[in-house]
């Protein structure tokens, strides 16, 4: 079965600081990947999307990911976080059965030291 | 601007109440889903509907059925609501097309007492 697998449910950083959080999937085809970030009482917005070509995509905001196959990986990084990326990120995979349905992973809260 | 809209942002019902939560989307979007959202457990799939009338069951579909009689409305109705039940419900859309982004809704935060 498709699966997503966030390991950390909470991480700190300090602001300027690198942000790398973790996502595991679990599918048999090539995965559509998504991360996807929600800020306090907000909805869920798009940060970056993985279907196919280069391995390391560029999102909104900063953000990038990359795509490892042999790991079933598709880790959100950033260089340098700022106090406004307090928020949770989600990462989902992409599942074709008569359209399109998303499974996400737990999320990973983030949130920043001053 | 692209839109999803939830009827409502909070409610709060009875136990064994019929609870309808509504979402419309504006983008004409075939998939229409919807999410229960829980700390630690992120985002839940309870049905989805890749077309008119047309649904299918996610990973949590129990207690819960929906509605899809036009393609820009999608109904999630909890037929005898219970205390866990109370959560937080998403609704989303997208083209069938994976190849694309969905769109969320701001969420009902629903509480049952």
């Amino acid at each position: 079965a498709q699966s997503v697998t966030q390991p950390d449910i909470h991480i700190t950083v300090s602001e300027g600081a690198s942000l790398e959080l973790r996502c595991n999937y679990s599918y048999g085809a090539t995965p559509y990947l998504f991360w996807y970030v929600q800020s306090p009482g907000q909805g869920l917005q798009l940060l970056l999307k993985y279907f196919s070509g280069d391995t390391l995509v560029q999102g909104i905001k900063g953000f990038e990911a990359e795509f490892k196959r042999s790991q079933s990986s598709f880790n959100l990084r950033k260089p340098s976080v700022h106090w406004s990326d307090a928020a949770e990120y989600f990462c989902a995979v992409g599942v074709y059965n008569q359209g399109g349905k998303l499974i996400f992973g737990q999320g990973t809260e983030l949130s920043v030291k001053p | 601007d692209v839109k999803v809209t939830q009827s409502s942002r909070y409610l709060v019902k009875r136990t064994g109440e019929k609870v309808f939560l509504e979402c419309v989307q504006d983008m004409d979007h075939e998939n229409m889903f919807w999410y229960r959202q829980d700390p630690g457990l992120g985002l839940r799939l309870i049905y989805f509907s890749y077309d008119v009338k047309m649904k299918e069951k996610g990973d949590i579909p129990e207690g819960y059925s929906v509605s899809r009689e036009k393609k820009e409305r999608f109904s999630l109705i909890l037929e005898s609501a219970s205390t866990n039940q109370t959560s937080m419900y998403l609704c989303a859309s997208s083209f069938r097309d994976m190849n694309t982004e969905a769109f969320f809704g701001q969420g009902t935060r629903l509480t049952v007492v």
